[in-house]
């Protein structure tokens, strides 16, 4: 594809349902990353993947936050029982690999949780 | 990943002055990344510095890397409205992911 995709582009959901987001990385890129930015804030990285190595969780907030990733394609980032403090734009970016260049980010999806 | 310090947090300047954003490591760097995240937008790359002492320009913004391969810089010469936003370093050293700073929100006021 043209870039990194997200999808849905907005959500807003009840507390204590779980949700699930998707990104589509550029065709090729290794490494795939997710990061939660709040309102005026920076962004606070969640989770890398590279290729076929185990993804660096360092960042998931709590057990609640999952991802996965289909080999060098499609990522998703599941919230489970969401809280009103997990309402945020969950950014999505890949790059060919740690070290090798700029990272592609999406257009993010703005999770609102009420 | 790489902690660092990005300095100021926020600047507002008159069309037409400068502006200058920092970023400080306490550690020694592999490279640094310069990004910019316009309001409502998500960060876009600007530029890499991975040599000691470089120097990168882009028209009016000029980016170095320090001697030490500790700090950065971004100055931008003669601001102008479309420079408006929030500039991160992320700084890649030994951890496998970037580390981005906390942000510079810049303001410019016609």
């Amino acid at each position: 594809g043209a870039g990194v995709s997200q999808s849905p582009s907005n959500k807003v959901t009840e507390k204590g349902k779980d949700v699930e987001l998707r990104c589509d990385p550029i065709s090729g890129h290794t490494a795939l990353y997710w990061y939660r930015q709040r309102l005026g804030q920076g962004l606070e990285f969640l989770i890398y993947f590279q290729g076929n190595s185990a993804p660096d969780k360092s960042g998931l907030p709590s057990d609640r936050f999952s991802a996965e990733r289909t080999g060098e394609s499609v990522s998703t980032l599941t919230i489970q029982r969401t809280q009103q403090e997990d309402s945020a734009v969950y950014l999505c970016a890949s790059s060919f690999g740690q070290g090798r260049g700029e990272q592609y980010f999406g257009p993010g999806t703005r999770l609102t949780v009420t | 990943g790489q902690q660092v310090m990005q300095i100021p947090q926020y600047q507002h300047v008159q069309e037409g002055e400068d502006f200058t954003t920092y970023c400080n490591s306490s550690t020694t760097l592999s490279n640094i990344q310069w990004y910019k995240q316009r309001p409502g937008g998500h960060p876009v790359f600007l530029i890499q510095l991975v040599k000691s002492g470089e120097v990168k320009k882009q028209k009016r913004l000029t980016f170095q890397f320090g001697e030490a391969k500790k700090n950065s810089s971004l100055h931008i010469t003669a601001t102008q409205t479309t420079d408006v936003g929030t500039y991160f370093c992320a700084p890649s050293g030994s951890a496998r992911q970037l580390t981005f700073g906390s942000g510079t929100q810049l303001t410019v006021l016609p």
